[in-house]
């Protein structure tokens, strides 16, 4: 297994609440990405982080926001939780923001109810 | 927009066989292409992936081949095993620009089953 890691594994929230999941890049890794995975979609892309900065986004509203540690860890934010936020998280990490080589973590299962 | 299709949604293979996997994108700037294969409850994992100035690439029992024209590449699984069933992403990296800030973007997914 790959050396990028997520927490928590499993998160249950309320509608309107906010949330923080984060990650750890696997070493030598300074890229981050975001994904969201709806049930039996593929992944889709939140936004990305390079050296600690947005590098990157997809067609997520403002309430998905981030931030990326001088570790290269990193942390996903959503305020105003709807109940379509439903989802599996995935981060991954990259030895650059080339995106060559990405590797993901485990995931977390966010549910919003 | 930038989009990714992946065909077929489901395939279903004899242990032994080949599966093919096919994928066309939209953003002619693309030059990045990875393929993923994710297990029930696991996280994807990359397999194999290829750059735009090579038109195959080989790895034991799985290759992908690219076709920059016709925006198409594909994933073939040669001799499939019961542990190759699992859900087979494509993804193609959008144009990066002059601010490098390309980002890939996923196919909707194919379940391969390979039946003992």
């Amino acid at each position: 297994e790959t050396g990028v890691t997520q927490s928590p594994t499993h998160l249950i929230k309320t509608r309107g609440q906010q949330v923080t999941l984060r990650c750890s890049s696997q070493s030598g890794h300074n890229t981050v990405s975001w994904y969201q995975q709806a049930l039996g979609q593929g992944p889709q892309f939140i936004f990305q982080y390079y050296r600690e900065e947005e590098n990157g986004r997809g067609n997520f509203p403002p309430r998905f926001s981030g931030l990326q540690f001088p570790n290269y860890s990193s942390e996903l934010n959503v305020n105003a939780l709807e109940l379509d936020d439903s989802a599996l998280y995935l981060c991954a990490s990259s030895p650059d923001r080339n995106l060559r080589g990405q590797y993901f973590g485990p995931g977390t299962r966010l549910t919003v109810t | 927009g930038e989009n990714v299709e992946q065909h077929p949604s489901t395939l279903s293979v004899q242990e032994g066989d080949s599966a093919v996997i096919k994928c066309t994108y939209s953003d002619s700037a693309s030059n990045y292409f990875p393929w993923y294969k994710q297990e029930l409850g696991k996280r994807p994992q990359l397999i194999i992936d290829i750059r735009s100035n090579v038109g195959e690439k080989k790895d034991q029992r799985i290759a992908v081949t690219l076709n920059k024209t016709a925006k198409h590449f594909s994933l073939h699984i040669t001799e499939t095993q019961p542990e190759d069933s699992a859900v087979y992403f494509c993804a193609a990296r959008t144009g990066q620009g002059s601010s490098n800030t390309g980002k890939l973007i996923f196919g909707q997914g194919t379940t391969l089953q390979v039946k003992p």
